[in-house]
């Protein structure tokens, strides 16, 4: 059975950078695209991001576009957000969740999440 | 964007209902349709994915059917552990939307 552990949470200053990492095991890694789903106190799911098994291609949500960067490290079993010039609205609880398939696909697998907050 | 608008927002049930969620697209998505379960502190739980598809170890209970624009989750004889936020989420087309959520509470 699969699992995610997201960390790299906390307080940051808008403006400022953060990296979330997602820690993979009981499952071949680099086999998977892997998304990043946030949540909003109050509001609903939102996707943010996707990487390709292979880190080949990445995907955003228009909110995120220019300002986050994922990435993955294959032979670590770790996947990134690098959260750039971050907003007050990119306070969330992030989570990761991997992609079992190709078109479409299923999100079977997700973590707990690890909370950002953004405030001066 | 693909817009993904669910129904109702939030329901009240007694233990032993049966309820239902609907989900729409605002084009056609043919299946690419998933449904999650999501309880407060919790990972969100795969339940139904390509609409109709029970994801393993979910119970029978649950039940997704659709295609096209329209969506439906059936949950047989409601359980207490089944009080959660429901969504519905499309995986046609990058941005993957999600609806905007159904609070399903004890009666």
């Amino acid at each position: 059975q699969g699992q995610l552990v997201e960390s790299g949470g906390g307080v940051v200053q808008p403006g400022r950078s953060l990296t979330l990492s997602c820690a993979a095991s009981g499952y071949t890694f680099r086999s998977h695209g892997m998304h990043w789903v946030r949540q909003a106190p109050g509001k609903g799911l939102e996707w943010v991001a996707v990487i390709w098994y292979d880190g080949s291609i990445k995907n955003y949500a228009g909110s995120v576009m220019g300002r986050f960067i994922v990435s993955r490290d294959n032979s670590k079993n770790i996947l990134y957000l690098e959260m750039n010039s971050v907003r007050v609205e990119d306070t969330a609880v992030y989570y990761c969740a991997r992609l079992y398939g190709d078109k479409g696909g299923k999100w079977d697998y997700w973590g707990q999440g690890t909370l950002v907050t953004v405030s001066s | 964007d693909i817009q993904m608008t669910q129904s109702p927002s939030s329901l009240s049930a007694f233990v032993g209902d049966r309820v239902t969620i609907t989900c729409r697209a605002s084009q056609s998505i043919s299946t690419f349709l998933n449904w999650y379960q999501h309880k407060p502190g919790k990972a969100p739980k795969l339940l139904i994915y390509d609409a109709s598809r029970l994801q393993s170890g979910v119970p029978s209970r649950f039940s997704g059917s659709g295609s096209g624009t329209d969506f439906t989750l059936t949950i047989n004889t409601l359980q207490p552990e089944d009080f959660a936020t429901y969504y519905c989420q499309q995986s046609y087309s990058s941005p993957y939307t999600f609806g905007q959520g159904t609070n399903l509470g004890i009666k």
